[in-house]
């Protein structure tokens, strides 16, 4: 069970590139998350999904696009990045029902633009 | 706005020092509260939560944290803290009816010195 991975680890973009951070899960969770952190900010959500086809926005989505066409999948898509999304991305995921809310993390993508 | 407040950014203990970090939320509803560790280099990993019933709740690595509704406080403790609890702590709130969406507080990193 490798649980909740992220790849790359670690990434430097100029403005104006595109890209996307992959997110995977084995754990058939319905639910999966995007957050970025940010110091003294915590993390912050981007966007989520609670299911095959179906995405919604969080707190801070502008900049980032998402779609989930596996329950394991959920990769996030910067469009144009911009030296504000200088950040470490973390992809999270959970069950629905009673064991809900308790996320799993990944190790997280650091990202640097220049 | 609803928020998640730690008003504790950094603090420095020497071992066997009893640790307590304060963590306040702003939602008027019912809610599930969280706290997660951050160990330099890793991912997060949850420490503790509280759905309901009693308001005193164990985590691993002795840690507890107490639920006070009244003051809408879900703090963090543990008797003695060691050199290896060096992290950063974070508090995470899901209101009940926000499905599995975490507001994250802004993070206390905590520092133990041998």
């Amino acid at each position: 069970n490798a649980g909740v991975t992220q790849t790359p680890k670690f990434q430097v973009l100029k403005t104006g590139q595109s890209m996307t951070l992959q997110c995977a899960q084995d754990m058939n969770h319905e639910y999966m998350s995007w957050y970025r952190q940010d110091p003294g900010m915590g993390l912050r959500l981007i966007h989520y999904s609670v299911g095959a086809g179906i995405t919604d926005q969080g707190e801070v989505p502008n900049g980032y696009n998402v779609s989930r066409s596996t329950t394991e999948d959920f990769p996030l898509r910067l469009l144009s990045a911009a030296p504000s999304q200088t950040s470490v991305y973390f992809c999270a995921s959970s069950y629905e029902g009673v064991k809900s809310y308790e996320q799993y993390f990944g190790p997280g993508t650091r990202l640097t633009v220049t | 706005a609803q928020s998640v407040s730690q008003h504790n950014h950094h603090v420095i203990l020497s071992e066997a020092a009893s640790l307590e970090l304060g963590c306040n939320y702003s939602y008027g509803g019912t809610v599930n509260l969280f706290w997660y560790v951050q160990y330099p280099g890793q991912h997060l990993q949850l420490l503790l939560k509280y759905f309901s019933g009693d308001p005193l709740v164990k985590g691993i690595k002795g840690f507890e944290a107490e639920f006070i509704k009244s003051k809408f406080s879900f703090n963090l403790r543990k008797p003695s803290v060691q050199w290896s609890d060096t992290a950063e702590y974070f508090c995470a709130v899901n209101p009940n009816n926000a499905g599995n969406m975490l507001t994250f507080g802004g993070g206390t990193r905590l520092m133990v010195k041998p």
